[in-house]
């Protein structure tokens, strides 16, 4: 199916654990992008990438890692997880210029 | 990119229009103003955008000021399912990264 899709939906794990984010787009659209919502606030970008392995920070990029080896694919992965991370990542992709179509998100938590 | 300022929540009637304002009054002559919304715990949904002539499409119309310091998002028909968050945001041409503010929180009320 096209799209964009995001796994896992629901992710908990522990303080110091790595854990990969994974998002998949089917437009072959050159821009994707990663933003966590914290409860109750909007979201805020982490990194972004504008082609297969070029990418580049966002506001909050401290403590993840990104890459991008195929156009379909942007990983995140937190590289030694924080309760402070605790919390929704949104995925996006979009065409230069024009807008951004978002994933249904993951939920993590860290303990 | 320059900021935005909306109302953090407004009440709107079912079936009445819904006028949601954004002020942008730093925005530059390159720069776009986009809506999207964002109903509950769901990614957030592109509306529409526009640079300086007013758009409509089968969502809504986004009306401009002419000295593009203002904007105006239009639900013709607000219906229970547009209750949600909505983000009015200003992007550079062939820019992509959006900035989210709080944006408006609407609830339609039946």
């Amino acid at each position: 199916d096209a799209g964009i899709t995001q796994s896992p939906r629901y992710k908990i794990t522990e303080t110091g654990r790595q854990v990969t984010l994974m998002c998949h787009q089917t437009w072959s659209h050159s821009y994707m992008f990663w933003y966590r919502q914290d409860l109750g606030h909007g979201l805020r970008l982490i990194y972004y990438s504008a082609a297969a392995d070029i990418t580049d920070k966002g506001e909050v990029p401290d403590g993840y890692v990104v890459s991008r080896s195929k156009t379909e694919n942007f990983p995140l992965t937190l590289e030694s997880a924080t309760r402070s991370q605790t919390s929704v990542y949104f995925c996006a992709s979009g065409r230069v210029g024009y807008e951004q179509y978002f994933g249904p998100g993951t939920r993590l938590t860290v303990t | 990119d320059a900021k935005t300022t909306q109302p953090t929540s407004m009440d709107c009637a079912e079936g009445r229009a819904a006028n949601l304002p954004c002020n942008h009054s730093t925005i530059s002559g390159n720069e776009y103003v986009y809506w999207y919304r964002q109903i509950h715990s769901q990614g957030p949904q592109y509306i529409i955008h526009g640079l300086k002539n007013n758009e409509t499409n089968e969502m809504a119309s986004l009306i401009i000021t002419e000295d593009r310091k203002s904007s105006t998002l239009i639900l013709p028909h607000a219906t229970l399912r547009d209750t949600a968050v909505y983000y009015c945001i200003v992007v550079k041409a062939a820019g992509n990264k959006l900035t989210f503010g709080g944006g408006t929180r609407v609830l339609v009320k039946p």
